[in-house]
């Protein structure tokens, strides 16, 4: 247990519905980030939170994608009108930043993931 | 972020020792050198950072030659529980803006009995 939990665990919708993930990263982490990982690759970046701003998005983060992190504690992913391409194991991360000392740098403690499919 | 190549795969047995080693051609002179391990149907877990020459924890060592062009992974006496995917990062060095990780598609390590 990495202390970053996401729920749910599993979500199976259908083709068009809407489904939301949740990520409780660790309380004094800033940074936040969402990855994507399909079957037999390594994950992909999503976008990055810094606290309650969202920084960074990627251009896989189609506009049928937003993400929140109100107050910079939890952190939500909605994809509205869900396409069976979006199946996926979506990652949240969590970490105190790049300037963090010693031989750990920006080391990132990710979730379990959700997987999603999408009938 | 520099681009990274590792074998797609690798296999073992219990009590071996585990080389996976990676090139970076590109690497930039602030960027580290990270190792992470994946379980299935887990999120990635740090193993393994360093800059050059020889890293070791717990878990494992980091080689890194002079040129830091390439770093090797050695796993000591590995058992079937280290049977997992193992990626190679570059970047997200002290300067990083955002510090996003960029995964290639690891290296599938099975260890066999």
């Amino acid at each position: 247990d990495t202390g970053v939990s996401q729920n749910p665990r599993h979500k199976i919708t259908k083709r068009g519905q809407n489904v939301t993930f949740r990520c409780d990263p660790i309380s004094e982490h800033n940074r936040l980030y969402w990855y994507r990982q399909t079957l037999g690759q390594g994950p992909e970046f999503l976008t990055y939170f810094q606290n309650e701003a969202q920084l960074e998005k990627s251009r896989l983060l189609s506009d049928r994608f937003s993400a929140e992190r109100p107050k910079g504690s939890f952190s939500t992913l909605e994809i509205q009108r869900t396409e069976q391409g979006d199946s996926a194991m979506y990652l949240c991360a969590s970490s105190t930043g790049a300037g963090t000392s010693g031989r750990r740098r920006n080391e990132q403690f990710f979730g379990p993931g959700t997987r999603l499919t999408v009938l | 972020l520099a681009k990274t190549t590792q074998p797609i795969s690798m296999d073992s047995y219990e009590g071996q020792e585990v080389n996976i080693t990676c090139s970076h051609n590109n690497i930039a002179t602030n960027d580290y050198i990270t190792w992470y391990q994946q379980f299935p149907s887990q999120g990635p877990r740090f193993i393994i950072q360093g800059y050059k020459t020889k890293v070791t924890n717990e878990v494992a060592s980091l080689f890194i030659p002079a040129d830091r062009k390439s770093s090797t992974l050695s796993l000591p006496r590995v058992s079937l529980s280290d049977t997992a995917v193992y990626y190679c990062l570059v970047g997200a060095g002290y300067s990083s803006n955002t510090g996003k990780l960029i995964f290639g598609q690891g290296t599938t390590l099975q260890v066999k009995p």
